[in-house]
């Protein structure tokens, strides 16, 4: 079935760090793919998405993109700050499956002053 | 913020007693899921509604059931509930052709 691994956490990273969040997956066909972002206490929100092989997905100074020839998916941003601090999930959906989402185990990333 | 309300937040409940959580919304998105939150797993589905009284299995539905008999209430009961329920449950909701992108705070459920 499909599957999504990420790397392990956590990750602390200093403010105004490179960030990369390595992300790779399993799946038939061309999937589609997300990373969501869990702020302390709240529930997830879709960070960005890309659809097709070589889509660069990006919002809020966070980009990936989708590399079908490698079956990754990975988050950069180029600065981080101390807000950026929460649990971000890689995932991905079925062509044409968008109900039946398969996510990551989430990497927790850590930011400090 | 999306207007999606969970609730109860908290609930301690013994073995083998019925529980029901809630999810309410206020966008009007006609697909709702219910998804549980375990360390090591990531988030899993459990069922999801595509409309009112259309529901479908996910991937870890045994011991769960559903209703939606409106728009925007989605209710999952345990039916009888076991301490591998024990979870933290996210509501979500979504408009047709795009995922789950609205999430609820979530409710931690304690099964002693």
């Amino acid at each position: 079935g499909d599957s999504v691994t990420q790397m392990e956490g956590p990750v602390t990273l200093s403010e105004e760090a490179f960030l990369t969040i390595n992300c790779t997956y399993t799946a038939t066909g061309y999937p589609s793919l997300f990373w969501y972002v869990q702020y302390p206490g709240e529930g997830l929100q879709l960070l960005l998405k890309a659809t097709k092989a070589d889509d660069k997905g990006s919002n809020k100074g966070f980009e990936a993109t989708y590399r079908k020839e490698t079956t990754s998916f990975h988050l950069e941003k180029g600065s981080v700050q101390v807000s950026d601090s929460a649990v971000y999930f890689c995932a991905l959906a079925p062509p044409g499956g968008y109900q039946k989402v398969t996510f990551g185990t989430g990497t927790k990333l850590q930011v400090i002053p | 913020d999306a207007g999606i309300t969970q609730s109860p937040r908290h609930k301690v409940t013994e073995t083998g007693t019925p529980v029901t959580l809630r999810c309410h919304q206020t966008e009007n998105h006609r697909y709702m899921y219910w998804y549980r939150q375990d360390p090591g797993h990531g988030l899993r589905l459990i069922h999801y509604s595509y409309g009112v009284k259309d529901t479908d299995k996910g991937e870890v539905s045994d011991g769960y059931s559903v209703s939606r008999s409106k728009t925007e209430d989605f209710l999952l009961t345990l039916e009888s509930a076991t301490s591998s329920q024990t979870s933290v449950y996210f509501c979500a909701i979504s408009e047709p052709r795009t995922p789950a992108a609205f999430f609820g705070q979530g409710t931690r459920l304690t099964v002693v």
